[in-house]
């Protein structure tokens, strides 16, 4: 499955550093997301984006950024990330926002 | 609000045996979605549900829409290890699509 890629795979970063993680979607979608998920914890909606707007955030501290420059690419802008920060962050994307959802393989962010 | 539950958290059973997750919303749904996450993975769309009753099979899975179209499950008969994993159900809510918590599925052999 290649409709939905994210780069990096893997991130290890300090408290200190500035990082982004990239989504691009392939599948001619006009909504993405980004989601947080913690070990053996649900799936945290962060952020939501329709026909580059964002029409959702869910209460995610500034520390954390995103940015759709256009619809098939999503961004996540990371700065002074805290220990609990660490988890898998998944990106997706749909055709509409409340439709069926394809996601990618996340990033899994490890903040030392 | 607006809230998709679903029951149990964890589930462990024996290889062959088999497994159910259930899934409530607190409000009539369009359809209903399920998605399966292997362990290491992401989500991944399995079947969309949409009409009231409605009864669909993908081999040893059973998905099933309530009558209210407020509620749904998940069976696999007969688990074997490649089933191991978390399903999540999922329904549009205010314009938005609502994941459950998701079930984790765990299978001994």
């Amino acid at each position: 499955e290649t409709g939905v890629t994210q780069t990096p795979r893997h991130l290890v970063m300090g408290m200190t550093n500035k990082k982004s993680l990239k989504c691009e979607q392939h599948l001619g979608h006009n909504a993405m997301y980004w989601y947080k998920q913690s070990a053996k914890k649900p799936l945290e909606l962060m952020f939501v984006y329709s026909l580059e707007e964002r029409v959702e955030n869910n209460s995610v501290p500034s520390r954390f950024s995103p940015e759709c420059p256009n619809s098939s690419h999503l961004f996540l802008h990371l700065h002074t990330l805290q220990p609990e920060d660490s988890a898998l962050y998944l990106c997706a994307s749909s055709q509409r926002v409340s439709d069926t959802q394809y996601f990618g393989p996340g990033t899994r962010l490890t903040v030392l | 609000g607006q809230q998709v539950m679903q029951i149990p958290q964890y589930q462990h059973v024996q290889e062959g045996e088999d497994f159910t997750t259930y899934c409530n919303s607190s409000t009539t749904l369009s359809n209903i979605q399920w998605y399966k996450q292997r362990p290491g993975g992401h989500p991944v769309f399995l079947i969309q549900l949409v009409k009231s009753g409605e009864v669909k099979k993908q081999k040893r899975l059973t998905f099933q829409f309530g009558e209210a179209k407020k509620n749904s499950s998940l069976h696999i008969t007969a688990t074997q290890t490649t089933d191991v994993g978390t399903y999540f159900c999922a329904g549009p809510q205010g314009g938005k699509l609502i994941f459950g918590q998701g079930t984790e599925l765990s299978v001994k052999p």
